[in-house]
């Protein structure tokens, strides 16, 4: 069955360093995004891709970035992890060829703590 | 830009009472407006959409209305169980011209 999966689900790591975070879809679905989810803020988006080469930034992207080198992959890179970034991140898809429908697709999310 | 907001941030109900939960948004240019329900440990997933085009639409026990006028839309369970407890979060956008704009959800309980 088409799916789409986010790695690690779980990750601690320090403040400062590098972190990806791997979102794998196989819809085959143009649209891909990336939210955070925090208590009080509900889903805010950070960045989003209509396409392959395609990025954009969304209400949150400061510390993030994002590259769509294929259909099926959008990894989210932290460049410098900071504490503010620990948050539970959400991954999803979507197709607007589907006709009169844009529905988003979620990942299962990862839990990440910036210690 | 879009700005939803969306009210009560918590809900509890008795087992097969209605359960309400309401959203504004300001973009006028919006059209396309959907529910997605979360489960503990879960990613969202979308339990129904409306379009501007449509005043109400429903599914079995779930039903969503829109007032484009008044730029609002709600959220309607009726008899509902325990299985219904989750987070809800509305949303709205320019079907296929925008990213959704995601209310900060409401936490719904039902109580057996």
């Amino acid at each position: 069955d088409a799916e789409i999966t986010q790695s690690p689900r779980h990750k601690i790591t320090e403040t400062g360093r590098q972190v990806t975070l791997a979102c794998h879809q196989t819809w085959n679905h143009n649209n891909m995004f990336w939210y955070r989810q925090d208590l009080g803020h509900g889903l805010r988006l950070i960045h989003y891709s209509y396409g392959v080469h395609d990025t954009n930034k969304g209400e949150v992207s400061d510390g993030y970035s994002v590259s769509r080198s294929n259909t099926e992959d959008l990894p989210l890179t932290l460049e410098s992890a900071a504490s503010s970034q620990t948050s539970v991140y959400f991954c999803a898809s979507s197709d607007p060829r589907e006709l009169g429908t844009d529905t988003q697709y979620f990942g299962p999310g990862t839990r990440l703590t910036v210690l | 830009g879009e700005n939803v907001e969306q009210h009560p941030s918590t809900l509890s109900v008795q087992e097969g009472d209605s359960a309400v939960i309401k959203c504004t948004y300001s973009d006028s240019a919006s059209n396309y407006f959907p529910w997605y329900k979360q489960e503990l440990g879960k990613g969202p997933q979308l339990i129904i959409d409306i379009r501007s085009n449509v005043g109400e639409k429903k599914d079995q026990r779930i039903a969503v209305t829109l007032n484009k006028t008044a730029k609002h839309f709600s959220l309607h369970i009726t008899e509902t169980q325990p299985e219904d407890s989750a987070v809800y979060f509305c949303a709205a956008s320019i079907l296929g011209n925008t990213p959704l704009v995601f209310g900060k959800g409401t936490r719904l309980s039902v109580i057996a």
